[in-house]
């Protein structure tokens, strides 16, 4: 079975700094897609980047982008020029390629709580 | 846009009672998904529907059932709700392709 795992429960930043947030996976398949979703203060779960195993190009949106070690299973979102509004909790998820009975459940990590500071 | 309603933003309840957790997406999504959140834990899958009336079994379906008789709408349904039940549950939608899910705003639990 699949496990996404994020070691960092909590993480700081200064307002316009960088940041990493880390995760790690553990999975079998050689194909599957992999995102960061960020969840706000009583807000929405929104969707962050998306990054597919097969393309070796790091995703990017905007200040947001994507370090993806395939052979490591590793997958850290970087936030540059931080802004107050990227406070929040960032998850990271799994989902194996579509087919048969798969839907496109999605697996979680347990989350980092992101703290931006004036 | 897509939206995901679901219908209380809190919810108390006590030992016992059947509850139920209403979901509306507006975008034709054939997959409904009922997550649970707690601290610590992330987001684990209780159940999933593929089609109307289809579910599957997620991670924790223990304590739950579900029901879909339309498209755009999967409910949750605790039928005897238990103090281990208190917690944030999220609702999503997905179609294929990109196959992105999308969130509800989540409905925070309080079995008394």
């Amino acid at each position: 079975a699949q496990t996404v795992t994020q070691s960092q429960p909590e993480m700081s930043v200064q307002e316009a700094e960088t940041v990493t947030l880390s995760c790690t996976y553990d999975t079998s398949e050689s194909d599957y897609y992999l995102f960061w979703y960020k969840q706000p203060p009583s807000r929405q779960m929104i969707l962050v980047i998306r990054q597919e195993a097969y393309k070796q190009q790091n995703a990017t949106e905007n200040r947001f982008s994507v370090n993806f070690q395939k052979a490591a299973k590793s997958f850290s979102l970087k936030i540059s020029d931080s802004q107050l509004g990227d406070a929040a909790m960032y998850f990271c998820a799994y989902r194996s390629p579509l087919g048969g009975s798969n839907t496109g459940k999605l697996i979680f990590g347990q989350g980092t709580t992101l703290q931006v500071k004036p | 846009d897509v939206k995901v309603t679901q219908s209380s933003r809190y919810l108390v309840k006590r030992t016992g009672e059947k509850v139920f957790l209403e979901c509306v997406q507006d975008m034709d999504h054939e997959n409904m998904f009922w997550y649970r959140q707690d601290p610590g834990l992330g987001l684990r899958l209780i159940y999933f529907s593929y089609d109307v009336k289809m579910k599957e079994k997620g991670d924790i379906p223990e304590g739950y059932s579900v029901s879909r008789e339309k498209k755009e709408r999967f409910s949750l349904i605790l039928e005897s709700a238990s103090t281990n039940q208190t917690s944030m549950y999220l609702c999503a939608s997905s179609t294929g392709g990109k196959n992105i899910q999308y969130f509800g705003a989540g409905t925070r639990l309080s079995v008394l």
